[in-house]
This record gives structure tokens, C-alpha cells and sequence, in this order.
């Protein structure tokens, strides 16, 4: 069964930093491309970060880049997203996606992360 | 970045009802429009990818239709597993990759 199941969320402190992570099974992880999209509490879908298979391309929303950096080890089907300066308007479920050519075909079930003092 | 407007934001209708949701593109797009299922507590779900290729075992009560900037979801006969929220995506550009806002479709 194709399966992405993410992991990390939590309560943290505005300002605060957190590292999610999604386990990828039941298909060649490293042959696809990979995203986080986010969905605050009662609104719609954002999408956050984009990573090719091979690594080298790259992508961020205008409201992640600077602070949160997408990293996958191949090796161990994970895809990570590591946020720092989280504010309170990154509370949100985290999905992780895979796409194949700009849609999102598979979706793991999400982590909440809440960012409040 | 271009902008995608779903209408209405939300619709009641019944069992059995035909149901369009519309959506529009802020500039061409082409065919690169995706539509995804929501229900409560669950991540999204693809239904439609490149306008109107159903995903596998998606229902065929569900098509896509549409070019350019205007897009349309039609749920030929409603059932009660169809009442959820929906959502379109370009997939033209990148980055960013953008959803419409949704469309809550709710039981009459």
C-alpha cells in the first residue's frame, strides 16, 4: 500500500523551531518529487515547499522561505521539513505530498503543529 | 503568482442533485487544472487531475471541464460520501502552486 505518514508536530513557543518528518512506503520513493502543504485551522490548503528526487531543485512558498528548509533522505524514504522562527500563524496540519507533474497524488494523513506561548 | 477563485465558497444541495463548482484562474493556465476532495479530519484526496482525467477509482458521477481561465467540477448525481469540501489547484506554475479557497458542500 502507497503510504506517507508524517510525524513532528507539536505545541511549540512562538519563535521556536520544529522538525517534521514523513515515511514514505509501498512505492520508489526516490523517484518522486515531494512537497509540504499546510492547512490552518478552518481554512484552506497552502502549499509550503517543493523538492525534486534528486534534490536539486528546490521551492518555497514567500511565507516559509528564509525560515523552513526541505531535506529527504532517499535512502530512508523520509522526507523532513525543519522550521525555525515559527510564528503563530504557522499553526497548521502539515501534509506531506508526493506530486507527479505539479498535482499532488498521494497524501499522508498530516501532523498538527501549533505554535502558542 | 496566479490565483484561483472558487464559487460559491458553499453549497447545499441533496442526495441525487446534479452540482457544478466553478473555478477560475487569475490567467491561463491551460489544462493544468487539479480538483481534490476534503472531508472532515482527512487529508485531500485527488480526484481530477489536467482538467478532466479521473483519478483511479474515482466515480465517473464526477468530470472536469474547461481550458484557459474557467474550470468547472460537475457531480452528476449526489451521494452521500460526495459531501465534503473541494478544492482546485493549478499546477501551470510554480512556485508557488496555488488552491482556490474551497467549496463547502453541505447535505440540504
Amino acid at each position: 500500500e502507497v503510504q506517507l505518514v508524517e510525524s513532528g508536530g507539536n505545541l511549540v513557543q512562538p519563535g521556536g523551531s520544529l522538525r517534521l518528518s514523513c515515511a514514505a512506503s509501498g512505492f520508489t520513493f526516490s523517484i518522486y518529487s515531494m512537497n509540504w502543504v499546510r492547512q490552518a485551522p478552518g481554512k484552506g490548503l497552502e502549499w509550503i515547499s517543493y523538492m525534486t528526487s534528486d534534490t536539486k531543485t528546490i521551492y518555497y512558498a514567500d511565507s516559509a522561505k528564509g525560515r523552513f528548509t526541505i531535506s529527504r533522505d532517499n535512502a530512508k524514504n523520509s522526507l523532513f521539513l525543519q522550521m525555525n522562527s515559527l510564528r503563530a500563524e504557522d499553526t497548521a496540519v502539515y501534509y506531506c505530498a508526493r506530486s507527479v507533474q505539479w498535482y499532488f497524488d498521494v497524501w499522508g494523513r498530516g501532523t498538527l503543529v501549533t505554535v502558542s506561548s | 503568482d496566479i490565483q484561483m477563485t472558487q464559487s460559491p465558497s458553499s453549497l447545499s444541495a441533496s442526495v441525487g442533485d446534479r452540482v457544478i463548482i466553478t473555478c477560475r484562474a487569475s490567467q491561463s493556465i491551460s489544462t493544468s487544472l487539479n480538483w481534490y476532495q476534503q472531508k472532515p479530519g482527512k487529508a485531500p484526496k485527488l480526484l481530477i487531475h489536467g482538467v478532466s482525467t479521473l483519478q483511479s477509482g474515482v466515480p465517473s458521477r464526477f468530470y472536469g471541464r474547461g481550458s484557459g481561465t474557467d474550470f468547472t467540477l460537475t457531480i452528476s448525481s449526489l451521494q452521500p460520501e460526495d459531501f465534503a469540501t473541494y478544492y482546485c489547484q493549478q499546477s501551470f506554475s510554480a512556485p508557488p502552486l496555488t488552491f482556490g479557497q474551497g467549496t463547502h458542500l453541505e447535505l440540504k
